[in-house]
């Protein structure tokens, strides 16, 4: 079993902050890793897939890093909203199986106005 | 934009019945995934498909058991519902670069 590591678990950050999370994984088979963001009540959105080492992807407010040779993944939130409360899913894509994709337990971020 | 679309938001079911938890996407995509996620226990894997009649168990398989009969259709089955069920159970399906879209969920409680 692959297994992949989020931290911290929660966050709690003032609104105008800037916060990251950390996003660990095996660094073997490796194909793909995703961030996904999960509101309450509403299933886990598509946030960013990265596939290169060195890749950085950017939507908003939000951007992400990929190390596909130290494995690791970091999500960066820049001035952070209320609206960004939520929690913050890594998957990585192995390339041996179909498609499937291991997930972490994830970070929840709540952003205080 | 795909759409997958899980049959019930809420369902409430009696120890021992027999559940049918039922996922449709329309984008044609060959793999889909049942997931269940309880606090503190993240995404857990029940069963995926990668086509039409295939199957593979996931990590925690026991007590549930799949159907894909036709593509866009994977249905959960939970043979004889126990409380330790009761949970929010996600369907996914996979696309390019195995980006996962998710139903919106169902929330079974077993009671």
């Amino acid at each position: 079993i692959l297994n992949v590591e989020q931290s911290p678990q929660s966050l709690h950050v003032q609104e105008g902050d800037s916060t990251n999370f950390t996003c660990s994984f095996p660094s073997s088979n490796f194909y793909a890793l995703h961030w996904y963001r999960w509101e309450t009540a509403k299933s886990p959105e598509a946030l960013f897939v990265m596939t290169l080492n060195g890749d950085e992807k950017k939507k908003g407010r939000i951007s992400a890093t990929l190390n596909t040779k130290e494995g690791y993944s970091y999500l960066y939130i820049k001035g952070s909203q209320p609206e960004d409360s939520a929690t913050y899913l890594c998957a990585q894509t192995h390339n041996t199986n179909a498609g499937k994709s291991t997930f972490g337990d994830g970070t929840t971020l709540t952003v205080k106005p | 934009d795909v759409k997958v679309t899980q049959s019930s938001r809420y369902l409430v079911k009696r120890t021992g019945e027999k559940v049918f938890l039922e996922c449709v996407q329309d984008m044609d995509h060959e793999n889909m995934f049942w997931y269940r996620q309880d606090p503190g226990l993240g995404l857990r894997l029940i069963y995926f498909s990668y086509d039409v009649k295939m199957k593979e168990k996931g990590d925690i398989p026991e007590g549930y058991s799949v159907s894909r009969e036709k593509k866009e259709r994977f249905s959960l089955i939970l043979e004889s519902a126990s409380t330790n069920q009761t949970s929010m159970y996600l369907c996914a399906s996979v696309g390019d670069n195995y980006g996962y879209t998710f139903g919106s969920g169902t929330r079974l409680t077993v009671v």
